[in-house]
């Protein structure tokens, strides 16, 4: 089975530019994640969703942050214009939606991010 | 709100002895589950561990178990006969039951450093 991708793993580039990070979650898994880790804040939630909707985008940092699930199989994290601070690694993570077992969430191998 | 604390930010072991990892949790609901993720250097996310909160056994993965003691709110992680791939960074996670969320809560984690 294939797992959670992201895509790129690795993404260098100046501030005030836009990124898009990228995710395909697992196939059959209603829920999808977009979490950041840093070594001072360690691993934060920033949007979730179920069924291709939002559910809680309380952790998005602030505006130049959105994220879209336009579809079950695809999801994309946006940063518009970036900024150095941004710097992270980016995880998506998919699982089974909430009401069944206890399924646990699945993890892609990460976008590490550097903003110049 | 939900929180999940690791007291512990780092901690080494010996290859072929035991170390717990110690990780406690604060909830006013019944049911939940519980998770051990491992990040190993190369940064995946791995699930370690399950539990699922009204089983009062403790679950076991090979040489990973976990001492689940509901009552005190603690789920401490063993590692047995430690190996060097042991080493990398262990996050414990809280998810509560059913509901409208399968939102996970991580702690701040502990890194294990495995001494050859």
């Amino acid at each position: 089975d294939a797992g959670v991708i992201q895509s790129p793993r690795h993404e260098v580039t100046e501030m005030g530019q836009e990124v898009t990070l990228r995710c395909k979650p697992i196939s059959g898994h209603n829920s999808l994640f977009w979490y950041r880790q840093t070594m001072m804040r360690g691993l934060e939630l920033l949007i979730y969703f179920n069924n291709n909707v939002p559910i809680d985008d309380s952790g998005m940092p602030e505006d130049r942050f959105s994220a879209k699930m336009p579809n079950a199989s695809f999801s994309t994290l946006k940063i518009q214009p970036s900024e150095p601070r941004d710097s992270a690694v980016y995880f998506c993570a998919s699982s089974s939606p909430p009401g069944t077992d206890n399924q646990p969430q699945h993890f892609g191998d990460g976008t590490r991010l550097s903003i110049l | 709100a939900q929180t999940v604390t690791q007291s512990q930010p780092e901690m080494s072991v010996q290859e072929a002895e035991t170390v717990t990892l110690s990780c406690t949790y604060d909830t006013s609901e019944s049911d939940y589950y519980l998770f051990w993720y491992k990040q190993p250097p190369s940064r995946q996310m791995i699930l370690v561990i399950r539990q699922e909160a009204y089983k009062q056994q403790n679950a076991t993965e090979n040489r990973f178990s976990v001492n689940f003691q509901k009552a005190a709110k603690s789920f401490s992680l063993k590692i047995s006969d430690s190996q060097l791939g042991d080493a990398a960074m262990y996050f414990c996670a809280y998810r509560r039951y059913g509901g409208a969320t399968n939102k996970l809560i991580f702690g701040t984690g502990t890194l294990l450093a495995v001494q050859p």
